[in-house]
Parts: C-alpha cells; structure tokens; sequence
C-alpha cells in the first residue's frame, strides 16, 4: 500500500521566515495530495491540495510543490506568523474511493 | 450549523467497558472514515463507508465495530476496551463524485481508557 514519510518532525522558525516541510510518497499512482493543519486540540483542517496534473499551487502565503518523477511534494510558508504555528500534515491518495494516508506530521513552531 | 460532528467530545471509560461513537455529516458526501490518533499524533485509518457500505477496514482489533445507518451517519462501537485504545479518534467525509472535494474532520473525541 502507499507510504507517506514526511519531514522534518519539528520545525522552529522566526517569524517572517519560510518555513518547508518535504513528503515523499511510494505509489506512483498516487493523484491528490492534501495538507492539512492542525491546531493544538482541534481538528486538522485542509488548508491547500494538489492533483498530480498541476507542479505548482498557490494561495497567499503557502504554496505546494510536486515532483510526480521522484514522487515527493512539498509545502511552504512565506512570512511566517505566530498563528501557523501548528502540526502539518501532508497526505497523498490514488482514485476516488481509496484512503488518504498521511504522514507523520511536522510540528511548526514560530516564534515571534 | 457543523458539518461533521461528534459526540461525545471526551470519553473516560475503565477497561473492559463497552462505549460507542457517533458521527454524523450534513454536507452531502457520500462517504465517511474513522481515523485514531495517537499520543504521537500519528493518523492512522481505521475504518471507511461509501453510501453505507465497508470499502475500508485496516488491521483494527475486532473488538471495534463500524456501523453505517445511513450514508451521513458513522458510528464505531468499542467492546471490551483497552489502555492502548487511548486516543482521539476522528470522523471524516468526503464525496467520491465532487472534483475537489477533501476530506472534512469532524472534532474529534478524546477516549481515555483508566
């Protein structure tokens, strides 16, 4: 089945600095892939996502990158604030109807 | 006006109880997952129901029963409950016919096992 690994686990930033979390993925048929945030006791929430027909998305200050060649994409944060601070997960799934697998999240920290 | 709830938000049992879970979605989608969460907040599927039926059920004891009565609803029932069951567990749905549609949490509900 398809393996997610996502680093790194922790990440300390100062603010207005970027920040960057890198997953790679093992199925090569693999087409979506969702990040999420979650914020300390609540839900993860979908904060951007990428299909495997488009190399770059943008929305503010995050963007995600992928690389379907060497199956790996990426997130970044520009001009970080106090209120990304979170734990971000990137996931990745094939067709319609099969799981979404996540990686094991990366802790952001920023600190003002 | 939530879109994917829970109850109960926390649950402290003692070992050996049986307790449920509920679920319920009102956006429409057609399926729904359960998902545990660990200490190291791993997130880990456990279960998944399109239109009411299973099309996901990953290596979870059989003492967790999944019950679907009907396509916004998802309940997971725990019979003879361990410390290592101890989590959060997250409802989630989705729609398999919706382009773009993600995945929508619910709030999840912290089981604590004494």
């Amino acid at each position: 089945g398809e393996n997610v690994e996502q680093h790194p686990s922790t990440l300390s930033v100062q603010e207005g600095d970027s920040a960057v979390i890198k997953c790679t993925y093992s199925d090569s048929a693999s087409n979506y892939f969702p990040w999420y945030k979650q914020e300390l006791g609540k839900r993860p929430q979908l904060i951007i996502d990428i299909r495997s027909n488009v190399g770059e998305k943008k929305d503010q200050r995050i963007a995600v990158t992928l690389n379907k060649t060497a199956k790996h994409f990426s997130l970044h944060i520009t001009e970080t604030q106090p209120e990304d601070s979170a734990v971000y997960f990137c996931a990745a799934r094939k067709a319609a109807g099969n799981k979404l697998t996540f990686g094991g999240g990366t802790r952001v920290l920023v600190k003002p | 006006d939530t879109a994917v709830s829970q109850t109960p938000k926390y649950l402290v049992t003692q070992m050996g109880n049986d307790k449920s879970i509920k679920c319920e979605q009102n956006l429409g989608h057609d399926t729904m997952y359960w998902y545990k969460q660990d200490s190291k907040k791993f997130l880990k599927i456990m279960f998944s129901y399109n239109n009411k039926e299973l099309i996901i059920n990953e290596t979870v004891p059989n003492r967790f029963s999944p019950k679907s009565p009907d396509k916004a609803h998802l309940n997971l029932h725990i019979n003879s409950l361990e410390l290592g069951d101890s989590a959060v567990y997250f409802c989630a749905s989705t729609s398999e016919t919706l382009t773009g549609a993600g995945y929508t949490f619910g709030s999840g509900t912290r089981l604590t096992v004494v």
